[in-house]
C-alpha cells in the first residue's frame, strides 16, 4: 500500500500569512496515463471533508484562489497564500493512483495563532 | 446541486450488524463510482470500500473484508454499507464518498459500537 506521509502535523498561522502543507508518498504517484493523482481535502470543524484539488494543482469549484497545490511523483505541496479565518481546519492528501486501497496523509491541523 | 445524505447510524453491540444508506441527487449517480470513507473519534479519514458505476468493480479495505458488503441501486439513485459483525474499532463516523475522485460527501452517520 502506498504511505501517505504529512507534514507539519500541526501548523499555527497568523492571520493573512502564508500556509504550506507538504505530503510525500512512499512511491510515485504518476499513472499510466501519465496523469497524477493526487488530492487535497479541507475538513472544517465539526464538518464533514471537501475536496480543494485534484490531480495535484486543479482547484475544484468554488475554492478561493488563495489555494493552490503543487508537485510532482512522490512530493506534493498544498499552499495558502493569505491564511483567513475560515481556512481553519484539518487537510488531508491522498493518492487515487495505485488503488485499492485509496490512502490519506494523517492530516494537518491548521489553527490561527 | 449534488448532493449525498448517509442515513442509518446508531448504537450496536459488538456482533451486530448495521446497515448504511446514502441518498444522491443533483448528478447522474449511476455515471459515477461510490466509496465509503469512516473516521474514528479524533482519528484521520480511512478509505473502506469502493464500488463502481454498473457494481461490476467492488474493492474492501483489509481491515472490513469478509464483514462489510457494499452494494448500490441506481434506479434509488442509492449506495448502501451492509455491516456485519461489528467490533469496537468499527466505531466511526461513515462517509459516502461520490465520484472516482471523492469529489462529493455527505454530512455523515455516526456508528457506535459497544456494550
Amino acid at each position: 500500500d502506498v504511505v501517505m506521509t504529512q507534514s507539519p502535523l500541526s501548523l499555527p498561522v497568523t492571520l493573512g500569512q502564508p500556509a504550506s502543507i507538504s505530503c510525500r508518498s512512499s512511491q510515485s504517484l504518476v499513472y499510466s496515463d501519465g496523469n497524477t493523482y493526487l488530492n487535497w481535502f479541507q475538513q472544517g470543524p465539526g464538518q464533514s471533508p471537501r475536496r480543494l484539488i485534484y490531480k495535484v494543482s486543479n482547484r475544484d469549484s468554488g475554492v478561493p484562489d488563495r489555494f493552490s497545490g503543487s508537485g510532482s511523483g512522490t512530493n506534493f505541496t498544498l499552499k495558502i497564500s493569505r491564511v483567513e479565518a475560515e481556512d481553519v481546519g484539518v487537510y488531508y492528501c491522498m493518492q487515487g493512483t495505485h488503488w485499492p486501497p485509496w490512502t490519506f496523509g494523517q492530516g494537518t491541523k491548521v489553527e490561527i495563532k | 446541486e449534488v448532493q449525498v445524505v448517509e442515513s442509518g447510524g446508531g448504537l450496536v453491540q459488538p456482533g451486530g450488524s448495521l446497515r448504511l444508506s446514502c441518498a444522491a441527487s443533483g448528478f447522474t449517480f449511476s455515471s459515477h463510482s461510490m466509496n465509503w470513507v469512516r473516521q474514528a473519534p479524533g482519528k484521520g479519514l480511512e478509505w473502506i470500500s469502493y464500488i463502481s458505476s454498473y457494481s461490476s468493480t467492488i474493492h474492501y479495505a483489509d481491515s472490513v473484508k469478509g464483514r462489510f458488503t457494499i452494494s448500490r441501486d441506481n434506479a434509488k439513485n442509492s449506495l448502501y454499507l451492509q455491516m456485519n459483525s461489528l467490533r469496537a474499532e468499527d466505531t466511526a463516523v461513515y462517509y459516502c464518498a461520490g465520484g472516482w475522485s471523492f469529489e462529493s460527501w455527505g454530512q455523515g452517520t455516526l456508528v457506535t459500537v459497544s456494550s
